[in-house]
């Protein structure tokens, strides 16, 4: 099983739709968690961390549900810009502090 | 402007030609990474660094050097590339926080070919 998984998509979806996503992890003790956002054969970029408690950044909401140890990314009035591949990031201290990277879920907006 | 720099943008060589991809930050950052990204296996790391003359293996070390004599480089070395090392390679640098992460700068990219 991989460490991180997640749906690889694509997700196409309308402008204006709403569209989650989730990802797995394996570890128990993985302490932190993020979301990137890459383009096509660009450099990922930090979306969101995540948080215990849950976190919204605008139309974007990130969760974690650490008994059923997965994450999740809610993007909500999508926008074609947010066309991407959305990364997911689990970070645990015992793994030789080393960032684990999910394989991406690639979404596509539509006009 | 605080960002990573990465040259070259990219890059077609022919096996066992020695090359080096530079890589410098400027925002002090203690941690710096090499990643490499292909289709299928995501983002794979290659070596990492948590300071100066400090620098470890990654998932993938093997046909790759790196050096880190000061705070700013981290340049990756192929000492004999090889056709199965073409592929999109990233540097990355970050602040260590009490988190343990703080958030990574990507440099652009280099896209490599390896004839």
């Amino acid at each position: 099983r991989k460490e991180v998984e997640q749906d690889p998509g694509p997700f196409n979806v309308p402008e204006g739709a709403t569209v989650a996503f989730n990802c797995t992890y394996s570890n128990s003790a993985s302490q932190s968690f993020f979301w990137y956002r890459q383009d096509c054969r660009k450099e990922p970029k930090l979306l969101m961390s995540v948080y215990s408690s849950g976190n919204e950044d605008g139309r974007f909401t990130a969760q974690l549900n650490r008994a059923s140890q997965y994450i999740s990314l809610l993007i909500r009035d999508s926008k074609l810009s947010d066309s991407a591949t959305y990364l997911c990031v689990v970070y645990n201290a015992g793994n030789n502090r080393k960032l684990i990277w999910g394989l991406g879920t690639s979404l596509a907006v539509n006009p | 402007e605080a960002q990573v720099t990465q040259n070259p943008r990219y890059l077609i060589t022919v096996t066992g030609k020695k090359l080096t991809v530079t890589c410098s930050q400027n925002m002090n950052h203690e941690y710096m990474s090499w990643y490499r990204q292909d289709p299928g296996l995501g983002l794979r790391q290659i070596y990492y660094s948590m300071n100066v003359e400090v620098t470890d293996k990654g998932d993938v070390p093997e046909g790759y050097k790196v050096s880190r004599k000061e705070k700013r480089n981290f340049p990756l070395i192929l000492e004999s590339p090889s056709p199965n090392q073409t592929s999109l390679y990233f540097c990355a640098s970050s602040l260590r926080g009490q988190a343990g992460w703080e958030k990574l700068f990507f440099g652009s990219g280099t896209q490599l070919s390896v004839l």
